[in-house]
């Protein structure tokens, strides 16, 4: 099976715009979940979406959003993006319909906000 | 608040020696751990779990350890291997809700 795969793999943005990241999970997994990197924070959990909904939510801020296609490709939006914004965002996948699932991560999205 | 915490950011050992990784979480609800490893420009990869029904997990020369009541799990690599030189996250998560990660320890094995 191919793995999770993350579009673009390095992107350079400014203060205020927008940006979004794409995640293909592994096929047959209906379970997506996004993390923000930074050094000395790990992995900090930003959202989950199982089927096309959003199942599980971190504390982030509304400017981080995102959704789940059919197909459970997934996408995650910033919006007015802030120079603190600027990490390796992850997503895995997972079959995500029993109670335990390990996940599968991608080899994430290096962000840049000057 | 970091309800997972990874105490040492960096761990160096000799190739051959035992390396041991340590792990706290405040959540008594945790029900299910996991460590990864990451290599750098790569994503995290599972390497073991536990549920908290046990207390000890072993895959090859990974063992898991969990101790419920101070709240401590510890992964132990025997022998070491300069291969295994990597940033080893673990992760904690309540049945059927996200998993929450800890900062990282840096391991390098030394040949």
């Amino acid at each position: 099976k191919a793995g999770v795969t993350q579009t673009p793999r390095y992107l350079i943005k400014t203060r205020g715009q927008q940006v979004t990241l794409s995640c293909s999970p592994i096929s047959g997994h209906r379970s997506v979940s996004w993390y923000q990197q930074t050094p000395g924070q790990g992995l900090q959990f930003l959202f989950e979406y199982f089927s096309e909904t959003q199942r599980n939510k971190g504390n982030f801020p509304g400017r981080f959003s995102g959704r789940q296609f059919s197909n459970s490709r997934s996408e995650m939006n910033v919006s007015t993006l802030e120079l603190g914004d600027s990490a390796l965002y992850l997503c895995a996948s997972s079959d995500g319909t029993s109670g335990h699932n390990e996940q599968f991560f991608g080899p994430g999205t290096r962000l840049t906000v000057l | 608040d970091q309800q997972v915490k990874q105490n040492s950011p960096s761990l160096s050992v000799q190739e051959g020696r035992i390396s041991i990784l340590n792990c706290d979480y405040t959540n008594s609800m945790f029900d299910y751990f996991l460590w990864y490893k990451k290599y750098p420009a790569e994503g995290p990869t599972f390497l073991i779990s536990i549920s908290s029904i046990k207390d000890k997990n072993e895959d090859g020369r990974f063992t898991v350890f969990l101790n419920k009541s101070a709240k401590h799990l510890s992964l132990h690599i025997v022998p070491s291997q300069p291969g295994d030189s990597a940033v080893y996250f673990c992760a904690a998560s309540e049945t059927g809700n996200q998993f929450y990660f800890g900062t990282g320890t840096s391991l390098t094995v030394i040949p």
